[in-house]
């Protein structure tokens, strides 16, 4: 069965520095991988996505991430973090037509 | 991207009352729409698929008389919360499929309160 882990419940990070959201996936074929955001009480953004070809994938709001089919890992990063991007961040693997979530990780930003 | 519209985006009810949300896309026909629940500080639990013209398919445990799915038409689906109870209180959200291979366009959710 398909599943995503996300280590990290939360992670804190200070204005202006470097983030990076650890997303591991398990699935038996070639995946279909996302990235959302999701802002309190609101839906969730589609921040990037990989289908296939390049294994680097820039998204939105200068976010990137990576695929490692090595170590079914697809990390979001971005080189440097503003306030506004605090929030909850999902990584997903698509399953069909369907969506498996990981837990999600909060991110807190400190001015 | 594709838009995903779900309304009510609130709603407070009575114990014992039916709730219907509305799915819409707006710009694309979505073939396939999916309603998730989320509970507080926890990930999206898939409730049910639906196919426009055909019955839902629901995820182990969910009931399937008490969450009524119906996706009459290619831009529309709706979740009905049937007899709701306080524990049905949950941030509900749709997504649709139809705007791109494998992709998928959330609505902006909706929060049931049932008192």
């Amino acid at each position: 069965a398909q599943s995503v882990t996300q280590p990290d419940i939360h992670i804190t990070v200070s204005e202006g520095a470097s983030l990076e959201l650890r997303c591991n996936y398990s699935y038996g074929a070639t995946p279909y991988l996302f990235w959302y955001v999701q802002s309190p009480g609101q839906g969730l953004q589609l921040l990037l996505k990989y289908f296939s070809g390049d294994t680097l994938v820039q998204g939105i709001k200068g976010f990137e991430a990576e695929f490692k089919r090595s170590q079914s890992s697809f990390n979001l990063r971005k080189p440097s973090v503003h306030w506004s991007d605090a929030a909850e961040y999902f990584c997903a693997v698509g399953a069909g037509n369907k969506l498996v979530f990981g837990a999600g990780t909060i991110l807190r930003v400190k001015s | 991207g594709a838009v995903v519209s779900q309304h009510p985006s609130r709603v407070i009810c009575k114990s014992g009352t039916s709730v219907k949300i509305e799915c819409r896309s707006l710009d694309f026909q979505a073939t396939t729409m999916f309603w998730y629940r989320q509970f507080p500080k926890q990930s999206l639990m898939l409730m049910a698929t639906s196919n426009e013209g055909s019955k839902a398919t629901y995820e182990q445990g969910v009931e399937k008389d008490k969450f009524l799915i119906n996706h009459a038409s290619l831009t529309l689906s709706t979740l009905t919360v049937t007899s709701a109870h306080p524990e049905d209180s949950s941030f509900y959200i749709c997504s649709a499929s139809g705007g791109g291979a494998g992709e998928l366009f959330f609505g902006e959710g909706s929060r049931l309160t049932v008192l």
